[in-house]
């Protein structure tokens, strides 16, 4: 069973839209979320994270939106950039982040 | 800033035989190390978390026989992957933190092509 999924499997934005990438999850013992980024032929990079007490963390023009009670998160990329284009994942770990869980990814492809 | 560096990037080993594979943390202290497989499809798994002065824990499905994993310090982790057969074929990323709870740093990862 899929403990963190990421509805959409990929996704297309114009250059300069707001990009928005669901991912949901399970446990109800995950309380941090972070978001990797992995373009061909790397590993995941960090871009962001959120711990459950928060409902909305911004770093520039990424936003997770956080819904603890619904068990789903949104990462938000605003103005997106064909340099945004790449796989993003919806990552989530509980008792201090011993077991990280990744979702299946969202590929984005941001056309200019 | 945090690096992690995997080597090789990419291997062929036949099927049967074993392949080793390496991770080294530049600026600062691999405490923990997670060995992750990635899939084709791009779902992860993960192998094993590794800390320093701990035993290493491995996932179900993963075995010590199959995948022995070496951290002897705070700087390097090494794995093997034993008898190797197409289906541990894929991309092995060895992600590491400075304590438990830390965020990964991962490195470009070990692929693994296996004939």
């Amino acid at each position: 069973q899929q403990q963190v999924r990421q509805s959409s499997q990929s996704l297309t934005v114009w250059e300069g839209e707001t990009a928005i990438l669901n991912c949901s999850y399970e446990n109800s013992a995950f309380d941090y979320f972070p978001w990797y980024q992995q373009f061909p032929g790397e590993g995941p990079a960090l871009l962001i994270a959120i711990r459950s007490v928060s409902d909305k963390k911004e770093d520039g023009r990424f936003t997770i939106f956080f819904n603890k009670r619904e068990k789903n998160l949104s990462l938000h990329i605003k103005d997106s950039q064909p340099g945004d284009s790449a796989t993003y994942f919806c990552a989530a770990s509980g008792n201090m982040g011993y077991k990280l869980t990744f979702g299946t990814g969202t590929s984005l492809l941001v056309d200019p | 800033g945090a690096l992690v560096y995997q080597y090789p990037r990419r291997t062929i080993c036949k099927s049967g035989t074993s392949m080793r594979m390496e991770c080294q943390a530049v600026g600062f202290q691999a405490t923990s190390v997670a060995w992750y497989r990635q899939s084709p499809q791009k779902t992860f798994e993960l192998i094993a978390l590794s800390t320093v002065n701990s035993a290493i824990k491995y996932e179900q499905n993963f075995t010590q026989e199959k995948f022995p994993i070496s951290h002897p310090n705070l700087s390097f982790s090494s794995m093997t992957v034993l008898n190797a057969y197409l289906e541990d074929r894929g991309l092995y990323l060895c992600g590491a933190g400075d304590r438990v709870g830390s965020d990964y740093t991962f490195g470009s990862g070990t692929r693994l092509l296996v004939i």
